[in-house]
C-alpha cells in the first residue's frame, strides 16, 4: 500500500521555466513533508521541507506548497537551471508514527533543457 | 568533510554468504537509519537507532541485523545473503529527538550484488 506516490515518473522543461513537481498522499495522519533531491550514484539530499500548519514554504528557487484538504503538495522550482536535473522524492512522516519514520514517493526524474 | 559516509560503495558476493556494511556520521545527530532501495528505485526504512536504541525495525528478514556501537555509527551486518537481497543500501541521520527538525542527512549508498 503506497501511501505518498508521484504519479509523473519523469519531466521534461526548458532551462529558466518553471518545474512543478507533485506528490499525493493518502494518510491524514502525515503533518511534515520534505522534498529531495537524487544526482545517479549520490544518496538523496535534503531540499525543503513543510509542516502541515503551513500551506506553503520558500526557499531560494524552491517552493512547497501544500493542500491538505486534496492531500497534495507540490514543488515549484523557479527559474529551473541544468544541475536541477536529478530524481526528486517527495517523502512524509507523523508524529503519532514518531517523525523518524519517512514514507518515500517513488519520485520524479526531472530533465532541464538547456 | 563527509558528512555520512557508507563503506564499501561496492559490494559484490554470492548467495549464502555474510557481509557488512558500516555507516559513519560526523553531524553531531541521535539518530540514526538504514534504507533500502530496491529494483523499482522505491526507498524503504529498515531500521532505525536513537542514542543506540532500536526504535524502528520494520518488516525486514532476522538475516538483517544493524548494531549501533555508539550513536556516531550504524553497520548493518546482513547474514545467508539471497538473490533478492541485491539493492541500494543508504544509511542516513538526524537530530529530530532534540531539534523536532525532521530532516534526515543521507550516506551516499552502497550498491549490494548478489550473484
Amino acid at each position: 500500500d503506497q501511501q505518498v506516490k508521484q504519479n509523473s515518473p519523469s519531466l521534461s522543461v526548458q532551462e529558466g521555466r518553471i518545474s512543478i513537481l507533485n506528490c499525493d498522499y493518502t494518510n491524514s495522519m502525515f503533518d511534515y513533508f520534505l522534498w529531495y533531491k537524487k544526482y545517479p550514484a549520490e544518496g538523496p539530499t535534503f531540499l525543503i521541507s513543510i509542516s502541515s500548519i503551513k500551506d506553503k514554504n520558500e526557499d531560494g528557487r524552491f517552493t512547497v506548497f501544500l493542500n491538505k484538504s486534496a492531500k497534495h503538495l507540490s514543488l515549484h522550482i523557479v527559474p529551473s537551471q541544468p544541475g536541477d536535473s536529478a530524481v526528486y522524492f517527495c517523502a512524509a512522516s507523523a508524529k503519532s508514527f514518531g517523525n523518524e519514520k519517512l514514507t518515500f514517493g517513488t519520485g520524479t526524474r526531472l530533465t532541464i533543457i538547456p | 568533510d563527509t558528512a555520512v559516509s557508507q563503506t564499501p560503495k561496492y559490494l559484490v558476493t554470492q548467495m549464502g554468504n555474510d557481509k557488512s556494511i558500516k555507516c559513519e556520521q560526523n553531524l553531531g545527530h541521535d539518530t540514526m537509519y538504514w534504507y533500502k532501495q530496491d529494483s523499482k528505485k522505491f526507498l524503504k526504512i529498515m531500521f532505525s537507532y536513537n542514542n543506540k536504541e532500536l526504535i524502528i525495525n520494520e518488516t525486514v528478514p532476522n538475516r538483517f541485523s544493524p548494531k549501533s556501537p555508539d550513536k556516531a555509527h550504524l553497520n548493518l551486518h546482513i547474514n545467508s545473503l539471497e538473490l533478492g537481497d541485491s539493492a541500494v543500501y543508504f544509511c542516513a541521520s538526524s537530530l529530530s529527538r532534540v531539534t523536532g527538525v525532521y530532516e534526515q542527512y543521507f550516506g551516499p549508498g552502497t550498491r549490494l550484488t548478489v550473484t
